[in-house]
């Protein structure tokens, strides 16, 4: 089992459709969770974090945690084709100091 | 605020040929520092990690190996490339102090032919 995993994909959604990615984690004792985004060549970019159960709102984005069921997922609402990326995942294990463990990414497609 | 430089942006070398890549951090003073690479379609894959001058951790073994001369200077290195270590490498930092938030570098995009 893979300690972070993600669906590869791609996930299509037209443009202002809901978009929704899904992240599970193995390690009970992950801290801290983060959602990047990155675009094809270029480096990730940190656009959200969550420690703590329920949901984060930012703008567009919400990220959701439920640490019983080992799961962390990114809501992007009214999709625009900028947000066409590959999404990672990235959790913080509980004895790993400050060191990130990514999934594989989702590559998210937006269609006009 | 801070900013990290990573360089150079792409390369191309030949099999057996040496590597160098190098990473500067600024505005910041003691930062944790990582080199990432990314294979082609694939998650991160976490190689060295920092925490202080002259500390490196490994996280898998192979022919790389990284330097930390400096307290924000991170260097990868290797005497002989081999086709396997082709792809994007990332430079990371955070702070260590709880705060676990990573910042990447722009990435160098290496092709070892």
């Amino acid at each position: 089992q893979k300690e972070v995993e993600q669906n590869s994909g791609p996930l299509s959604v037209p443009e202002g459709a809901i978009a929704s990615l899904n992240c599970t984690y193995s390690d009970r004792g992950s801290q801290s969770f983060f959602w990047y985004r990155q675009y094809s060549g270029k480096s990730p970019e940190l656009i959200m974090s969550i420690y703590s159960n329920g949901d984060k709102e930012d703008g567009r984005f919400t990220a959701q945690l439920n640490k019983a069921s080992q799961y962390v997922s990114l809501l992007i609402r009214d999709s625009q084709p900028s947000d066409s990326a590959t999404y990672l995942c990235a959790v913080m294990k509980g004895n790993a100091g400050n060191m990130l463990t990514f999934g594989g990414g989702t590559r998210l497609m937006v269609k006009p | 605020s801070q900013t990290i430089h990573q360089w150079p942006a792409t390369l191309v070398q030949p099999v057996g040929s040496p590597l160098s890549l190098e990473c500067t951090v600024e505005g910041t003073s003691n930062p944790n520092l990582y080199w990432y690479r990314q294979a082609a379609g694939r998650g991160l894959q976490l190689l060295f990690y920092s925490v202080g001058i002259g500390q490196i951790s490994s996280e898998v073994p192979q022919n790389l190996s990284a330097s930390r001369p400096q307290d924000r200077q991170f260097i990868l290195s290797s005497k002989k490339l081999l086709l396997s270590d082709s792809g994007f490498y990332l430079c990371a930092w955070n702070q260590g102090t709880g705060i676990e938030k990573l910042f990447f570098g722009s990435g160098t995009q290496l092709s070892v032919l």
